[in-house]
């Protein structure tokens, strides 16, 4: 069973570049989240796919897009990138062969913007 | 508006004693809450979960409890190991997403 992938692993963008970041979700699962999370913060919801529909947001602007694709793998993107905007970026999926409202996570893209 | 807390930054315990990790959080309509544990460089991993409808659940070394009037949820380790120290989350569930607390460090030390 393959886990949660997240790329790349580290990224440095500067102010006001555009970021696309990608997942690929574990198999048998349907439905990828994005979470932000900032230095000594706990994960910050972004948004939820399920096929290939965004399936609810957190408090985050329109800057911040998502895409999920038929494979299940999705992508984040974010326009005009802000200083904070700087964080780790997850990846969690979940579906059908798990407990819905278990998610399983990647191991993040660390985004710096200089 | 932080709905949900986890008030102690850090924790130390000596290996083989008991860990408790504690939570709080304001909503009385969450359905489920998780611990995950997060080691650096690694995404959050899974620990053990609880249905609102519960108090107790056990895994191991592993039990969560709730207490609903309080709104409070605790993690027990028992025993605590070496390869237990990592930051702790406590996260509740809706629907859609879910809402994590700041975390707390746990150090096991020898």
């Amino acid at each position: 069973e393959t886990g949660v992938t997240q790329s790349p692993t580290h990224l440095i963008k500067t102010r006001g570049q555009q970021v696309t970041l990608r997942c690929s979700s574990q198999s048998g699962h349907n439905t990828v989240s994005w979470y932000q999370q900032a230095l000594g913060q706990g994960p910050q919801f972004i948004f939820q796919y399920y096929r290939e529909e965004e399936n609810g947001r957190g408090n985050f602007p329109p800057r911040f897009s998502g895409l999920q694709f038929p494979n299940y793998s999705s992508e984040l993107n974010v326009n005009a990138l802000e200083l904070d905007d700087s964080a780790l970026y997850l990846c969690a999926s979940s579906g059908p062969s798990s407990l819905a409202y278990e998610q399983y996570f990647g191991p993040g893209t660390r985004l710096t913007v200089t | 508006d932080q709905q949900v807390k986890q008030n102690s930054p850090s924790l130390s315990v000596q290996e083989g004693r008991i860990s408790i990790l504690n939570c709080d959080y304001t909503n009385s309509m969450f359905d489920y809450f998780l611990w995950y544990k997060k080691y650096p460089a690694e995404g959050p991993t899974f620990l053990i979960s609880i249905s609102s409808i519960k108090d107790k659940n056990e895994d191991g070394r592993f039990t969560v409890f709730l207490n609903k009037s309080a709104k409070h949820l605790s993690l027990h380790i028992v025993p605590s190991q070496p390869g237990d120290s990592a930051v702790y989350f406590c996260a509740a569930s809706t629907p859609d997403k879910l809402i994590f607390g700041t975390g707390t460090r746990l150090q096991v030390f020898p």
